[in-house]
């Protein structure tokens, strides 16, 4: 099983539509982080969260939300989807100043 | 703001040595990560430069200037399992990393 799980892998869906992802880890890391990525713009941070207490914005926030229901579990948001926002979309976790992230397989989104 | 520049594509031969440049303009600079990634995978953690200087992992070695804002990723006896995308991503005030656009590796046989 990997340490590090999105669902759902692949999601389509349509503007205006609600939609989560989710992210559980089995690494007992505290930080966790997601991240977008786009051809050509490589990986864009958008929440990342130290503790169930501590969520803070990355470059990219605005049109998502998050919530961290547990140190193993933090959700992306998208309240209202838009095609701009058609993208692959990462959970990560970290263990301290290690310099390293452990990335989960990815969701792909579309959004028509 | 803070940016990374990264070669967008390089391609080598199986069995030679390729070098990816990074180079950076950041604040809260902690340090350097590289990762690669396969069409349709998810990054993979290769290296990390906290201090300047070379460090080596088997096939790969990566290398920090912090004077020159500038690293590299040095891969050695390129095998066609190498092909692939390479980011480097620097360690930003210890809380999260901000990732270059990707260098595209393709080795030919």
């Amino acid at each position: 099983d990997a340490d590090v799980t999105q669902t759902p892998r692949n999601r389509i869906t349509k503007t205006g539509k609600r939609i989560m992802l989710e992210c559980s880890q089995t690494k007992g890391h505290d930080r966790m982080y997601w991240y977008r990525q786009d051809p050509g713009l490589g990986l864009r941070l958008i929440y990342y969260s130290f503790d169930v207490k501590d969520i803070n914005k990355g470059e990219i926030s605005d049109g998502y939300s998050v919530s961290r229901q547990a140190q193993a579990k933090f959700s992306l948001s998208l309240e209202s989807a838009i095609p701009n926002q058609t993208a692959l979309y990462f959970c990560a976790t970290s263990e301290g100043n290690t310099g390293e992230l452990f990335f989960g397989e990815g969701s792909r989104l579309t959004v028509l | 703001g803070q940016s990374l520049e990264q070669p967008s594509e390089v391609t080598a031969v199986e069995g030679a040595i390729v070098q990816i440049n990074c180079t950076y303009q950041t604040s809260g600079f902690y340090g350097l990560s590289w990762y690669q990634q396969h069409d349709g995978g998810a990054p993979t953690f290769l290296s990390y430069n906290g201090l300047d200087g070379l460090e080596e992992t088997g096939r790969f070695s990566s290398f920090l200037s912090r004077s020159d804002s500038y690293g590299y990723l040095l891969l050695q006896e390129l095998q066609m399992k190498d092909s692939a995308s390479y980011f480097c991503a620097h360690d930003n005030y210890g809380q999260n990393f901000v990732f270059g656009p990707g260098t595209r590796l393709s080795v030919l046989p």
